[in-house]
């Protein structure tokens, strides 16, 4: 299975910070790569796919890059209701699999 | 709007079958080319990917449950559904059903429903 390693783990930021969360894959999985934003006790929303597009309805500070095994999702001013966890996927090859995760906080 | 549904019980002895069942509205899941997905979470922990089906039955698992997993479609009641036999506490885990649109650069896993949590616990 394609292993998927985010980093930071955990993050502070404030409102109006940009901010950058890496995901590494174990293997090259060209640009079959996702975002997730997760907050409490809700499910994970679509914020990112094919490494850079942007999701329908998804506010346009939000951006992703990279292709190959690493890539990037920036916030370029964060928001008060940014503050959440955030996820990347692959679906390059089965399993599919997400990181760990990076918790954004105040 | 699509909306999907998990519904199913809360607690489930060890050893027994976890059985859930996704509820989609808003459109058939036989209309479109999408697979149908079960994602997993545990408490505190990151998001597992359980597999999914498309409504020609074609299913695909992950390796690490596939000896122990079904997931089955009802098109009839737009319906999908998830059994996991001889569970442990390690399933204990909020559970997801989602939409996963086929097709070059579609998003992954766009619709999520709200989830539902199993613990198993004697």
């Amino acid at each position: 299975a394609i292993q998927m390693t985010q980093s930071p783990s955990s993050l502070s930021a404030s409102v109006g910070d940009r901010v950058t969360i890496t995901c590494r894959a174990s293997q090259g999985i060209g640009d079959d790569l996702g975002w997730y934003q997760q907050k409490p006790e809700k499910a994970p929303k679509l914020l990112i796919y094919a490494a850079s597009s942007l999701q329908s309805g998804v506010p346009s500070r939000f951006s992703g890059s990279g292709s190959g095994t690493d890539f990037t999702l920036t916030i370029s001013s964060l928001q008060p209701e940014d503050f959440a966890t955030y996820y990347c996927l692959q679906d390059y090859s089965y399993p599919i699999t997400f990181g760990q995760g990076t918790r954004l906080e105040i | 709007q699509v909306q999907l549904q998990e519904s199913g019980p809360g607690l489930v002895k060890p050893s027994q079958t976890l059985s859930l069942t996704c509820t989609v509205s808003g459109g058939s899941i036989r209309s479109g080319d999408y697979y149908w997905s079960w994602i997993r979470q545990g408490s505190g922990k990151g998001l597992e990917w359980i597999g999914y089906i498309h409504h020609s039955g074609s299913t695909y698992y992950n390796p690490s449950l596939q000896s122990r997993l079904i997931i089955s479609a009802d098109a009839s009641k737009n319906e999908i559904s998830l059994k996991l036999s001889s569970v442990t506490a390690a399933d204990t885990a909020v559970y997801y059903c989602a939409r996963y649109p086929l097709g070059e650069l579609s998003p992954p896993f766009d619709y999520w429903g709200q989830g539902t949590l199993v613990t198993v616990s004697s």
